[in-house]
């Protein structure tokens, strides 16, 4: 079962726009992590964010976390073509490290 | 490219066989992790191994089935396929207390 919802399913913008996707969660969490994928292959790490942690920056992608409503988001500034990829959001709880994805955001930058 | 390598990288299987998957982690990780991603979904944890034995297991039925080796690789053995097995499978390799996971580039499996 996916923990996490993301939101939009799919985005489109131009290059240079800011790209924002939305993650929802259920239940208690650790930390909370988002990858990217490209083309349906391995997955890369971007950000983690534990969960007594409200914001986080690196590079050009900053990560909001608010416990409170179950909900994080993922800021790309001055997106780029190279962007274009799945990001998912994935949640950690419990003993061991078992992330749980939502079904991601489709990202597409176009030049 | 985070050191962690996946064979075969396509695999096309008929319903009923059998399948082995193999990861090779990243070197000094030793805790391994299997991942199954249905095409346009998130991926779904399989199990995780920690010194060779199994240390948490997901939504997935005995069929499916891993090892983890004395140098850290890792198999994931899935018995009687069945046509819903069709997908990415993912190895993600980490240091054990690290929440941060490195993965392969994945297994595609079709089963027919």
């Amino acid at each position: 079962s996916q923990q996490g919802e993301e939101d939009p399913q799919a985005l489109s913008i131009q290059e240079g726009e800011n790209a924002t996707m939305n993650c929802s969660y259920k239940t208690s969490i650790n930390n909370l992590q988002w990858y990217r994928q490209n083309s349906g292959r391995g997955l890369v790490h971007l950000i983690l964010i534990r969960s007594n942690e409200r914001e986080k920056h690196s590079g050009r992608l900053r990560v909001t976390l608010d416990t409170s409503k179950k909900s994080s988001s993922l800021l790309i500034t001055a997106s780029r073509a190279a962007d274009t990829a799945s990001y998912f959001c994935a949640t950690v709880s419990g003993g061991y490290n078992k992330l749980i994805f939502g079904a991601g955001t489709r990202l597409a930058v176009h030049p | 490219e985070t050191g962690v390598t996946q064979s075969p990288t396509h695999l096309i299987k008929t319903r009923g066989q059998q399948v082995t998957l193999r990861c090779s982690s990243q070197s000094g990780h030793n805790t391994v992790s299997w991942y199954q991603q249905a095409l346009g979904q998130g991926p779904q944890f399989i199990f995780q191994y920690y010194r060779e034995e199994e240390n948490g297991r997901g939504n997935f039925p005995p069929r499916f089935s891993g090892l983890q080796f004395p140098n850290y690789s890792s198999e994931l053995n899935v018995n009687a396929l069945e046509l819903d097995d069709s997908a990415l499978y993912l190895c993600a390799s980490s240091l054990w207390g690290n929440e941060k996971l490195f993965f392969g580039s994945g297994t595609q499996l079709s089963v027919l």
